[in-house]
């Protein structure tokens, strides 16, 4: 156990559907990663927080996609309007000791 | 920006044997790697780090070794048991970068009994 949190592990929706995400990460740690994981590739960085501020966004978080981190505490990934392409496991990292990221177990996406 | 991958998508060993998996990068800024092992349905697991100061770091069966002038490093993992079958990710930092690792592609490593 790594002791960052991700709910739910799974979901599977219809196109067109809105979702959200929680990620839980170690407390006190005050940065906070998004990453997205398709089939046979590595993690893709989508976004990170230092406390409560998302300080970059990657090119592939659409404007579909909205990530918040109120408080500074644990987070949430909104996706709106899903589409099949969005279909992937999405993950959350927080690191400790610098930059070692320890990554929650992820939630898998399914889109119909 | 940093992009980082490996050699062979798939490697298959004898339980026992030694493993190697390649990993290749492209911005000689890079400046601290970490291996990462990712089993079916979890995240990536941290295996070992090392900074671009160092040429070589030992963990428990696990050794890391990290060449600056071809920008390539390696992972090393002694008498490879059934479970280390997983997926092998070399993820790297810029120097004085956003503190963003770019992950590669990935070796899956099947060990064989």
């Amino acid at each position: 156990d790594t002791g960052v949190s991700q709910d739910p592990r799974h979901k599977i929706t219809k196109r067109g559907q809105n979702v959200t995400f929680r990620c839980d990460p170690i407390s006190e740690h005050n940065r906070l990663y998004w990453y997205r994981q398709t089939l046979g590739q590595g993690p893709e960085f989508l976004t990170y927080f230092q406390n409560e501020a998302q300080l970059e966004k990657s090119r592939l978080l659409s404007d579909r996609f909205s990530a918040e981190r109120p408080k500074g505490s644990f987070s949430t990934l909104e996706i709106q309007r899903t589409e099949q392409g969005d279909s992937a496991m999405y993950l959350c990292a927080s690191p400790e000791r610098g930059e070692k990221l320890f990554f929650g177990s992820g939630t898998q996406l399914s889109v119909l | 920006g940093e992009s980082v991958g490996l050699h062979l998508p798939t490697l298959s060993v004898q339980e026992g044997d030694n493993s190697i998996i390649n990993c290749a990068y492209s911005n000689s800024a890079s400046d601290y790697f970490i291996w990462y092992k990712q089993e079916s349905g979890k995240g990536p697991q941290f295996i070992i780090d090392i900074r671009s100061n160092m040429d070589k770091r030992q963990g428990q069966r696990v050794t890391v070794l990290l060449n600056k002038t071809v920008k390539h490093l390696s992972l090393q993992i002694a008498a490879t048991q059934p479970g280390d079958s997983a997926v092998y990710f070399c993820a790297g930092y810029l120097s004085g970068g956003s503190y963003i690792p770019t992950f590669g592609r990935g070796t899956s490593l099947i060990v064989h009994p």
